[in-house]
């Protein structure tokens, strides 16, 4: 199907490889962080989320850490897999307002 | 499976034209989000609903309006369209108002000719 985002930063991984996808947020005052997936033809799923009154949050094979000082969120994919491989979206949310997506990054594991 | 159900897939039709995108959010969320993604941006929020009201607005054109009905599902209706306006349109659901997870839609594919 016709992928999304043509021209996204791309990150390649060897598979079993731990991969590190990086997010600038853009409002101080944001206080809840979200990483979404999204695979071709599908809609974004979620991953895992993290409030602003932590720093790093585990989930099965993902971290996902928080640093406000420079306004940066980063999820991390321990023994990266073929089906890994996708767009994944950082979002932000301040105090209830909608949530603001990045741009996205385009993850591909090779074999 | 997010549970959120959108129809149609796909949708082709002319400019000028007007169409309407269906949305039904999962079993027990009462807050519906409309997203507009095209190929070189990321998801736009266009516009959100909770209990059948407007709750926010975001960069909807006013040549597009939504509504939530009683049972929770809801529309977009895009009219006079534009070939600018080719994108896919996603929906999403939550339980409450804002600040929790969104599930998605698989969305609805739109190609102006």
């Amino acid at each position: 199907g016709e992928s999304v985002g043509l021209h996204l930063p791309t990150l390649s991984v060897q598979e079993g490889d731990n991969s590190i996808i990086n997010c600038a947020y853009s409002n101080s005052a944001s206080d809840y962080f979200i990483w979404y997936k999204q695979e071709s033809g599908k809609g974004p799923q979620f991953i895992i989320d993290i409030r602003s009154n932590m720093d790093k949050r585990q989930g099965q094979r993902v971290t996902v850490l928080l640093n406000k000082t420079v306004k940066h969120l980063s999820l991390q994919i321990a023994a990266t897999q073929p089906g890994d491989s996708a767009v994944y979206f950082c979002a932000e949310n301040n105090y209830g307002q909608n949530f603001v997506f990045g741009p996205g990054t385009r993850l591909s594991v090779l074999p | 499976d997010s549970g959120v159900t959108q129809t149609p897939k796909h949708l082709i039709t002319a400019t000028g034209q007007r169409v309407t995108l269906r949305c039904s959010p999962r079993s027990g969320d009462l807050s519906v989000y409309w997203y507009q993604q095209s190929l070189d941006q990321g998801l736009q929020f266009l516009i959100q609903y909770y209990n059948g009201e407007e709750r926010a607005k975001g960069n909807i054109l006013e040549r597009f309006s939504a509504q939530q009905f009683p049972d929770l599902h809801s529309e977009l209706n895009l009219s006079s369209l534009e070939l600018g306006d080719s994108a896919l349109y996603f929906c999403a659901s939550s339980v409450g108002q804002s600040d929790q997870p969104q599930h998605f839609g698989d969305g609805t594919r739109l190609s102006i000719l």
